[in-house]
């Protein structure tokens, strides 16, 4: 079974300075796609990134940008020029690529809370 | 465009009590998905379905029910409420199936904050 670790419970960070979240996981599958979403207090589930782990270029979306790093099993976000908006629960999410018959499912990791200071 | 909505915001249960938590997405979209989220836990997935008339169990089936009548709609039942069933539960969905589900997002609803007392 596949499991996702996120080592940090809680991060701050000052506006305008860059952060890194981190985010682990375990599988056997050699092909699966990794996600981050953002839950801010609203509560709603946001999609931030995503990463085919085929791909070897690293994922970028405006200020958010993944090290992707396959032989360790790691998939690290960072948050460039950190906004108050950015203040949120973030999850890692890993999902091994479907195949005919098999299951579908996201497994998500525990969630870091990062809180953004002005 | 409503995308995916779950009604009830918010529910409070005595033990024992049966409801049912509504889903229902105006996308198509083929996918979708029950979770519940605890706090220090993430998010886990109760039951999925890949198409209307098709459902299968997920990481913390116990205690749910499932059903996809319709592509719309996929409620999600507890037949007797337990306080460990205290929670936030999400409905999700998504397009697509083989090789193109992973392009598709996730698109989640607003969740239902359920207490069982």
């Amino acid at each position: 079974a596949q499991t996702v670790t996120q080592s940090q419970p809680e991060m701050s960070v000052q506006e305008a300075e860059t952060v890194t979240l981190s985010c682990t996981y375990d599988t056997s599958e050699n092909n699966y796609y990794l996600f981050w979403y953002k839950q801010p207090p609203s509560r709603q589930m946001i999609l931030v990134i995503r990463q085919e782990a085929y791909k070897q270029q690293n994922a970028t979306e405006n200020r958010f940008s993944v090290n992707f790093q396959k032989a360790a099993k790691s998939f690290s976000l960072k948050i460039s020029d950190s906004q108050l908006g950015d203040t949120a629960m973030y999850f890692c999410a890993f999902m091994k690529q479907f195949t005919q018959g098999g299951s579908e499912k996201l497994v998500f990791g525990k969630g870091t809370k990062l809180t953004v200071n002005p | 465009n409503a995308g995916v909505t779950q009604t009830p915001k918010f529910q409070v249960l005595k033990t024992g009590q049966s409801m049912t938590l509504q889903c229902a997405q105006d996308m198509n979209h083929e996918y979708m998905s029950w979770y519940r989220q605890d706090p220090g836990m993430g998010l886990r997935l109760i039951h999925y379905s890949v198409g209307a008339g098709i459902t299968d169990q997920g990481e913390v089936p116990n205690g749910y029910n499932v059903s996809r009548s319709t592509t719309e709609d996929f409620p999600l039942r507890l037949l007797s409420a337990a306080p460990s069933q205290t929670s936030v539960y999400f409905c999700a969905s998504r397009t697509g199936q083989g090789p193109l589900l992973y392009n598709s997002p996730l698109h989640f609803g607003n969740g239902t904050r359920l207490t069982v007392t």
